[in-house]
């Protein structure tokens, strides 16, 4: 398996832009995870999906995110306008339970909004 | 809400020395505790694990163990090596509202120097 796929692996954008991150989770994996890290906060979890519905996505910072699911090997994490404090690395993760320890991360994206 | 406090880094030490990287937890419930390893571009792994209070999780000679009476979970090898050089974070896991909840620290880095 080629574990986590995430795409692109770097984006630079200017600010005002919208941005879009991917994420393929493994395959059979009903969990998936977005998560955020900086290095003022560590690493937060965004949201999480459970068969493609979100089910906590109480760690979104604000409007300007959303997150979607439309089918079981697909998810895109959307900033809308971004802004600089936005930048960060955004991980996704999958995996076959809700555990943190079964979860698999894929390798990041690294996004800088300028 | 949940918390945890990792020590500040970078830690550097030369090969075959000693490692400790302080972690202290607050939580509501009675969480698990983990310890994740992050390689330079890679998505964190998961290290070691320990469930319950006085449980030693241990994994390629890192060990830590869960201290209920101090909120403690550090980790420690007894010789480092290069390879061991990455960041090091800990994570604590708990229910709340009914759904599962992981809280990141912000990160140990650790450098090894040959």
């Amino acid at each position: 398996d080629a574990g986590v796929i995430q795409s692109p692996r770097h984006e630079v954008t200017e600010m005002g832009q919208e941005v879009t991150l991917r994420c393929k989770p493994i395959s059979g994996h009903d969990y998936l995870f977005w998560y955020r890290q900086t290095m003022m906060r560590g690493l937060e979890l965004l949201i999480y999906f459970n068969n493609n519905v979100p089910i906590d996505d109480s760690g979104m910072p604000e409007d300007r995110f959303s997150a979607k699911m439309p089918n079981a090997s697909f998810s895109t994490l959307k900033i809308q306008p971004s802004e600089p404090r936005d930048s960060a690395v955004y991980f996704c993760a999958s995996s076959l339970t809700v555990a943190v320890e079964t979860q698999y991360f894929g390798p990041g994206t690294r996004l800088l909004v300028l | 809400g949940d918390s945890v406090t990792q020590m500040e880094g970078p830690v550097t030490l030369s090969e075959e020395a000693f490692l400790t990287i302080n972690c202290t937890y607050t939580a509501t419930g009675y969480p698990s505790l983990f310890w994740y390893v992050q390689y330079p571009g890679e998505g964190l792994q998961l290290l070691l694990k320990a469930t319950k209070a006085d449980d030693k999780g241990s994994n390629k000679g890192f060990e830590a163990t869960y201290r209920k009476e101090t909120t403690s979970f550090h980790l420690e090898k007894g010789s480092v090596q290069v390879s061991d050089s990455a960041v090091y974070f800990c994570a604590l896991s708990d229910k709340s509202g009914g759904y599962q909840k992981v809280t990141f620290g912000t990160g140990t880095k650790l450098q090894v120097i040959p």
